[in-house]
């Protein structure tokens, strides 16, 4: 098993430019989710899901979208970027969202907004 | 206002056992306690994650104080491997909430 994928590793952006962050699990997880990692800072929840068709704000939502067409991925989408959004981005999957589960994290996205 | 509180950094020695306090006092009763570590340029690893009694696994050991506003990560004999940062997490619900971590220097 590959576990969770995400791409690209790194990007660089113009303010305003648009981009899709990918994320993809091949452990038939249900519950997926995005965080951002800013220095000094722990992980931030931005949106999750907790299966096809079904998704939620987290802490920090704004400037974000995302959608859950197929259980495997769960991409974000950043329709305008902001130099604020630059950060490491990490998506990270469990098996149901069961409060007793651990979950499984991509190794990030590295995203800079000029 | 962050749910956990967390030293910045600590050391300690190879092979001595290392105990890295969270402070969680606005904790509710359905929040999880979950323990993740951060190696540079990964993302975070499952580590250990209880309710209300002490926990054991393979990888460390959880207390957590009987009220539930502290708890405790214990690694019993701490290798170079284990020097990645610490983060003390509450789940409620669907959403984690993570601490800003702790540093943790394993010196040879």
């Amino acid at each position: 098993n590959a576990g969770v994928t995400q791409t690209p590793k790194f990007q660089v952006l113009k303010t305003g430019q648009s981009m899709t962050l990918q994320c993809a699990q091949d452990m038939n997880h249900e519950y997926m989710s995005w965080y951002r990692q800013d220095p000094g800072m722990g992980l931030r929840l931005i949106h999750y899901s907790v299966g096809a068709g079904i998704t939620d704000q987290g802490e920090v939502p704004n400037g974000y979208n995302v959608s859950r067409s197929t259980t495997e991925d769960f991409p974000l989408r950043l329709l305008s970027a902001a130099p604020s959004q630059t950060s490491v981005y990490f998506c990270a999957s469990s098996y149901s969202g069961g409060l007793g589960e651990k979950l499984f994290f991509g190794s990030g996205t590295q995203l800079s907004v000029l | 206002d962050a749910k956990t509180t967390q030293p910045n950094s600590m050391e300690s020695n190879e092979e001595e056992p290392v105990h890295l306090p969270c402070n969680h006092s606005t904790i509710s009763g359905t929040d999880y306690i979950h323990w993740y570590r951060q190696l540079p340029s990964q993302g975070p690893e499952y580590v250990i994650h209880g309710l209300t009694s002490n926990v054991n696994n393979r990888m460390a050991s959880l207390a957590i104080a009987e009220d539930r506003k502290s708890s405790t990560l214990i690694l019993h004999r701490a290798t170079l491997r284990d020097a990645a940062v610490y983060y003390c997490i509450l789940r409620d619900g669907n959403q984690f909430y993570f601490g800003t971590g702790t540093s943790l220097t394993v010196i040879p």
